[in-house]
This record gives C-alpha cells, structure tokens and sequence, in this order.
C-alpha cells in the first residue's frame, strides 16, 4: 500500500526565516512519481513540484527548493526567507506509475503560518 | 485560460438527501477526478474519469458515484446524505491520465450535512 506522512502538523515562523517541511512515503514501487501541492485559504490546490522516482536530483525555484531521498524514502521541501503569502497548508502527494490509472496519495499536510 | 470551476460553491443539506455537484475542467482537459477533504481523514479519493469512462475509485460506499459529459464536464452525486459526509469536495483536472499529470484543482464545493 501506498502511504505518505507528513509529521509536522503545524509549524510557525517569522518571516524570512528558513523553513523545511518534512515528506517521508513508503510503496513497494521502483518507480513512482512524488508531488507538492500548495492550499491557501482559497481551497485550491496549487501544483508546485512534481518528480520522477529515478531523478534524485534536488531542484531550486526561486526561494523554493527541494530535497529527494529515495534511500530515506523522504522528499522535503524547504522555503528560504520565508514570506507572509506563503502561509498555506501544504501537500506531499505520491502516485504510483503501474497498473494504469492511479490515484493521487495524500499526506494529511502541514499548515504554514509566516507570522510578520 | 479559466481554471478549474465547481458549482455550487456552498452547500447545506439535511440527512437523508441527496446532491450533486459540479466541476467544469480546465478548457482541452479530457481527466477529471474527485476528492474528499475532512480534517480528520485529509484528502481522499474519490473516483478518476477519462474520456466518459470511470477508470480509478476509490474505497467509498455506493451512495457516492460520478458521471463525466461528453465535453468532459463532471458531475459526482451523493445519495442519502449522512453528517459524515460533511466535507470540502474538490475536482481536479488534467490532459491525459498518466501518473505524471499534474493535477488542477477547483476551489471545492463545501457540503454541510445538518
């Protein structure tokens, strides 16, 4: 079975403070792709990352980064000086790449509070 | 390029009846899947559709079923409603079904059971 856990279940900073959100999944896959997804108050789902099980290359984007560790089976993702905007609660999602059409599978998220 | 769109925004409905709600996918988007979200069980699948067929579901009792329109338009229903059922429903869409899609979102149909 699939399964993603986030442990932090809400984390507080101050802005431009370094924040990193913790990603641990767990599938008996070889291959799988892993996502990040970003919810504002809106509702919305906000795609941010997406990446390939066999790519484990970290990635920057702007103040965005993140850190793929298949060994540790952990994909976290971490915000550099930190903005008020970017309090949202946040998504690590896993979908395997077998048996056709798969669901997405969530972990039950991290609430971000960027306090001024 | 207008995004995901669910209908009704808000919903209030007493136990025991039914409703339907309704997500308009990303204008060329042929995927449309459904999510549940409580705060107690997080985002849960609900059911995958591409090209009008149900290609994914996921472990939910039969008063929850969906249809998807030739124009690829969605509808999920939801028979004999119970307080449990109480949730922010959100669509997504996406090109194909592949699983390396990136998925759109709505901005979700809130249901309250009363």
């Amino acid at each position: 079975a699939q399964k993603v856990t986030q442990a932090q279940t809400e984390i507080s900073v101050v802005e431009k403070e370094d924040v990193t959100l913790d990603c641990v999944y767990e599938t008996r896959d070889t291959t799988y792709y892993l996502f990040w997804y970003k919810q504002p108050p809106s509702g919305e789902l906000v795609f941010l990352i997406r990446r390939n099980s066999f790519d484990e290359q970290n990635e920057i984007s702007g103040r965005y980064s993140w850190n793929f560790q298949k060994s540790t089976s952990s994909f976290n993702f971490t915000i550099t000086a930190s903005q008020v905007v970017d309090s949202a609660v946040y998504f690590c999602a896993l979908r395997r790449t077998q048996g056709g059409s798969e669901k997405l599978v969530f972990g039950k998220g991290t609430k971000l509070t960027v306090n001024p | 390029k207008a995004g995901v769109t669910q209908t009704p925004r808000y919903l209030i409905k007493t136990r025991g009846q039914q409703v339907t709600l309704s997500c308009s996918p990303i204008s060329g988007h042929r995927s449309v899947s459904w999510y549940q979200q409580t705060p107690g069980q997080g985002l849960q699948f609900l059911f995958e559709y591409f090209s009008e067929t149900q290609r994914n579901k996921g472990n939910f009792p039969g008063r929850f079923s969906g249809r998807q329109f030739s124009n690829s338009r969605s509808e999920m229903n939801v028979s004999t409603l119970e307080l449990g059922d109480s949730a922010l429903y959100l669509c997504a869409s996406s090109l194909s079904q592949g699983p390396n899609e990136k998925l759109f979102f709505g901005s979700g149909t809130q249901l309250s059971v009363l």
